[in-house]
């Protein structure tokens, strides 16, 4: 089973200024893809960028970007030019095929993103 | 383009009611679909996945029950509901391998 650890549960940003939230996982896969999602106070789940993991070149969505380290089993999300409307829950979900042939997300618990005016 | 419904979005039961939560997926075939409950200023966990009509997979043992009686719909049941089924329900479609998951908008389901 993976693990994915959020070392930090919380987070403040100055509006347009730049943040990075971590996360770390163990996986003994070799093929499976990672994603950031976002759940603002509505609790929706918004995705927000996705990663392969036998691509080397770093996603990039607009001005949400990870930094991946897959020997380092490391998936930074850096949220440049920070907006209000980012202020949200974060979580790092990596992915894997399961027994049953159904592909799986394994979620952190989430790093709180407070944005200050 | 693909959508997906989940209702009801507020839900308060007694202890020891039945339960049945709804989720339909529209412009898509055979997708992938989940069941996760989040508590209160936590991460999701998965409670049941389905790859086709009448698979189910559970992950946790629980006295919840899932059910997909059709191609785009995934129902959670309980036949007896206890405190600790309170939280936060959400539903999921996938096109498979390496495609991201798209959620409903979540049962907020509290036990009184």
């Amino acid at each position: 089973a993976q693990t994915v650890t959020q070392s930090q549960p919380e987070m403040s940003v100055q509006e347009a200024e730049t943040v990075t939230l971590s996360c770390t996982y163990d996986t003994s896969e070799s093929d499976y893809y990672l994603f950031w999602y976002k759940q603002p106070p509505s609790r929706q789940m918004i995705l927000v960028i996705r990663q392969e993991a036998y691509k080397q070149q770093n996603a990039t969505e607009n001005r949400f970007s990870v930094n991946f380290q897959k020997a380092a089993k490391s998936f930074s999300l850096k949220i440049s030019d920070s907006q209000l409307g980012d202020a949200a829950m974060y979580f790092c979900a990596p992915g894997t095929y399961s027994g049953a042939g159904s592909y799986q997300l394994t979620f952190g618990k989430g790093t709180k993103l407070s944005v200050i005016p | 383009s693909q959508t997906i419904h989940q209702w009801p979005a507020t839900l308060v039961q007694p202890v020891g009611s039945p339960l049945s939560l709804e989720c339909t997926v529209e412009g898509t075939s055979n997708p992938n679909l989940y069941w996760y409950r989040q508590a209160a200023g936590r991460g999701l966990q998965l409670l049941f996945y389905s790859v086709g009509i009448g698979q189910i997979s559970s992950e946790v043992p629980q006295n919840l029950s899932a059910s997909r009686p059709q191609d785009r719909q995934f129902i959670l049941s309980s036949k007896k509901l206890l405190l600790s089924d309170s939280g936060f329900y959400l539903c999921a479609w996938s096109l498979g391998r390496g495609q991201p998951q798209h959620f409903g908008d979540g049962t907020r389901l509290s036990i009184l």
